[in-house]
């Protein structure tokens, strides 16, 4: 069961340039979430989805972009680079706890490091 | 609007010594706490969590109990060991509905030495 995969791992961009980052789930669930975790700064909420063909905006939304074509497959999007978008970027996925324990309990996957020059 | 305050780091800790990280949060309603951990070079694991006032979280030795009257959540652990040297992250959600995202503190970085 490899739960949540992220790729790449690592990347390095030049200003201006643009990539997809790539976050698959095997377990079937409904939502999924980007994080970017920058130090002394915590994780924040890029973007979310709550299910196939549905997106929504986080906490630092600007500058990404991301699609949830594929139940298990949500993607991140930096249209052009730039140096502030250097980060460690994780994606996770989540299930809603049976009924009555109201958690919403997130798997992530391992992050992948990217250095925008 | 909702929002999580940890300790700062780093905390350095010997081998079996008594741990605290305090953690306070701001949230409207009846929030659902957790403790996610994150050893070097990885992702974050759940540790614990609790979804009601009083509840307690615990999980490999690792406790923390949800204090409403004090909006507070500290991580304790009575006996630390190396292996234990990580990244520790208090979050809430602050909303039952499914889907809803966690908000994170900053984290607190854990290291003990033999």
């Amino acid at each position: 069961n490899a739960g949540v995969t992220q790729t790449p791992k690592f990347r390095v961009l030049k200003t201006g340039q643009s990539m997809t980052l790539l976050c698959a789930q095997d377990m079937n669930h409904e939502y999924m979430y980007w994080y970017r975790q920058d130090p002394g700064m915590g994780l924040r909420l890029i973007h979310y989805s709550v299910g196939e063909g549905t997106t929504a905006k986080g906490e630092v939304p600007d500058g990404y972009n991301v699609s949830r074509l594929k139940k298990q497959n949500f993607l991140l999007g930096l249209e052009s680079a730039a140096p502030s978008q250097t980060s460690v970027y994780f994606c996770a996925s989540s299930y809603f706890e049976a009924w009555g324990s109201g958690a919403n309990v997130l798997t992530f996957g391992a992050g992948s490091r990217l250095t925008v020059l | 609007g909702n929002s999580v305050t940890q300790m700062e780091g780093p905390v350095t800790l010997s081998e079996e010594a008594f741990l605290t990280i305090n953690c306070t949060y701001t949230a409207t309603g009846y929030p659902s706490l957790f403790w996610y951990v994150q050893y070097p070079g990885e992702g974050l694991q759940l540790l614990l969590k609790a979804t009601k006032a009083d509840d307690k979280g615990s999980n490999k030795g690792f406790e923390a109990t949800y204090r409403k009257e004090t909006t507070s959540f500290h991580l304790e652990k009575g006996s630390v060991q190396v292996s234990d040297s990580a990244v520790y992250f208090c979050a809430l959600s602050d909303s039952d509905q499914a889907g809803t995202a966690l908000i994170f503190g900053k984290g607190t970085t854990l290291s003990v030495s033999s």
